[in-house]
């Protein structure tokens, strides 16, 4: 079965922070990944999308990087604020047309 | 650019029901278009998805069934609805390099 984990699954900070979140999956043979961002009750908002050749994307002060052969990927927020609180979300991709999701986590950036 | 509609945006149902929502997307043609379910403490559920008119696959065997009567519309229906359906159906549609789009989603609630 290809699961998607994402740990941890709830993460409280304290503005300007930089952090890390973590995204496992079982089975190598991705075809691609993509980060969302969900506001609560809202739809996903895409942030970052890797191909399976590709190590690492960057936008602003997201970067994401991909470890195909270890089943990670990370996402690093730099310099956080508490607009970037909301749920994020890896999704991986192993056919090109249907995604497979972790269950999020959880970010709280406060004041 | 490319825009995706839902509605209604929050529906509430009696259990036995029928069920309809609908997706439209604009600023595009013939895209693969996909129906999610998030359903609470779980991760998002891929239902169904389409890559034409009429062409509806389903990866989950289920209460709800879809429909694509049109290039860019996508609904979701019941003929009965169960108290498990309750959740946040969303909508999506894939771009390039296979970056998947979601819509607002519509929160339905089965009393």
């Amino acid at each position: 079965k290809q699961e998607v984990t994402q740990i941890p699954a709830a993460l409280s900070v304290p503005e300007g922070e930089n952090l890390v979140l973590n995204c496992s999956f079982t089975d190598s043979a991705i075809y691609n990944l993509q980060w969302f961002r969900q506001d609560p009750g809202k739809g996903l908002t895409s942030l970052l999308l890797i191909q399976s050749s590709q190590r690492e994307q960057t936008s602003g002060r997201l970067n994401a990087s991909l470890d195909k052969s270890s089943g990670r990927s990370t996402l690093y927020i730099a310099a956080s604020q508490p607009g970037d609180s909301a749920t994020y979300l890896c999704a991986v991709s192993y056919s090109g047309y249907a995604l497979n999701f972790g269950k999020g986590t959880s970010l709280l950036v406060t004041p | 650019s490319q825009t995706i509609h839902q509605w209604p945006a929050t529906l509430v149902q009696p259990v036995g029901s029928p069920l309809s929502l609908e997706c439209t997307v604009e600023g595009t043609s013939n895209p693969n278009l996909y129906w999610y379910r998030q359903a609470a403490g779980r991760g998002l559920q891929l239902l169904f998805y389409s890559v034409g008119i009429g062409q509806i696959s389903s990866e989950v065997p289920q209460n709800l069934s879809a429909s694509r009567p049109q290039d860019r519309q996508f609904i979701l229906s019941s003929k009965k609805l169960l108290l498990s359906d309750s959740g946040f159906y969303l909508c999506a549609w894939k771009g390039g390099y296979n970056e998947q789009f979601f819509g607002p989603g519509t929160r339905l609630t089965v009393l």
